[in-house]
């Protein structure tokens, strides 16, 4: 089975810019969560996307935004960056059903943004 | 809302020499508890999980982890570690699906940076 795979892996993008971050997820996965991990901290919830539509957000702006495609993949969109979203963008799918029981993250290698 | 606590931010042990690593948690439930991995340059790698039952939990790569829940407490330990297992070690509290709040939303704690000498 296939893991999650994020690209760009780096990238470095000037104050006010957009950045588009795109995750796969692995593979009989159907729910995909962004999160944000500053340098020395612990990831941070952005939101999550399941059946095509965001499903729990985080304390995140919302110039924060995000896309789930019918195939389960996903994008993060952040639009007039700022210096403090550089950071780690790590991506990370599971498995959710309707009926109760937790989810395992599976977390892609991430995505490195910087911002000048 | 929930919350967790990694009290070490930093901990150095031997090869060979025994680690546990704290993580107490905050939630008005019956938490899930998670702990993972990240090694330089990489993304998360889950080690071991509790849901429910037996609270003493095997993992991967020769971890445990107990989870109290007089002491709000879920700490990982290794009896003998490898220099392979230097990293950072998060501890994360997670949620139910049914749950109507956050759902599906993991909490992580800061995280506890290990270093092995040889």
């Amino acid at each position: 089975e296939t893991g999650v795979t994020q690209s760009p892996t780096h990238l470095i993008k000037t104050r006010g810019q957009q950045v588009t971050l795109r995750c796969s997820s692995q593979s009989g996965h159907n729910t995909v969560s962004w999160y944000q991990q500053a340098l020395g901290q612990g990831p941070q919830f952005i939101f999550q996307y399941y059946r095509e539509e965001e499903n729990g957000r985080g304390n995140f702006p919302p110039r924060f935004s995000g896309l789930q495609f019918p195939n389960y993949s996903s994008e993060l969109n952040v639009n007039a960056l700022e210096l403090d979203d550089s950071a780690l963008y790590l991506c990370a799918s599971s498995w959710t059903s309707t009926l109760s029981g937790a989810n395992v993250l599976t977390f892609g290698a991430g995505s490195r943004l910087t911002v000048l | 809302a929930q919350s967790v606590t990694q009290p070490d931010i930093h901990i150095t042990v031997s090869e060979g020499a025994s680690l546990e690593l704290r993580c107490n948690y905050s939630y008005g439930a019956t938490p899930y508890l998670f702990w993972y991995v990240q090694s330089p340059g990489q993304g998360l790698q889950l080690l071991l999980k509790y849901f429910s039952g037996d609270t003493l939990v095997q993992g991967i790569k020769g971890f445990e982890a107990e989870f109290k829940r007089s002491q709000s407490s879920f700490n990982l330990r290794k009896p003998s570690v490898h220099w392979s297992d230097a990293a950072e070690y998060f501890c994360a509290v997670g949620v139910s699906v049914m749950t109507t709040d956050s759902w599906g939303k993991f909490q992580f704690g800061a995280g506890t940076q290990v270093v092995v000498t040889p």
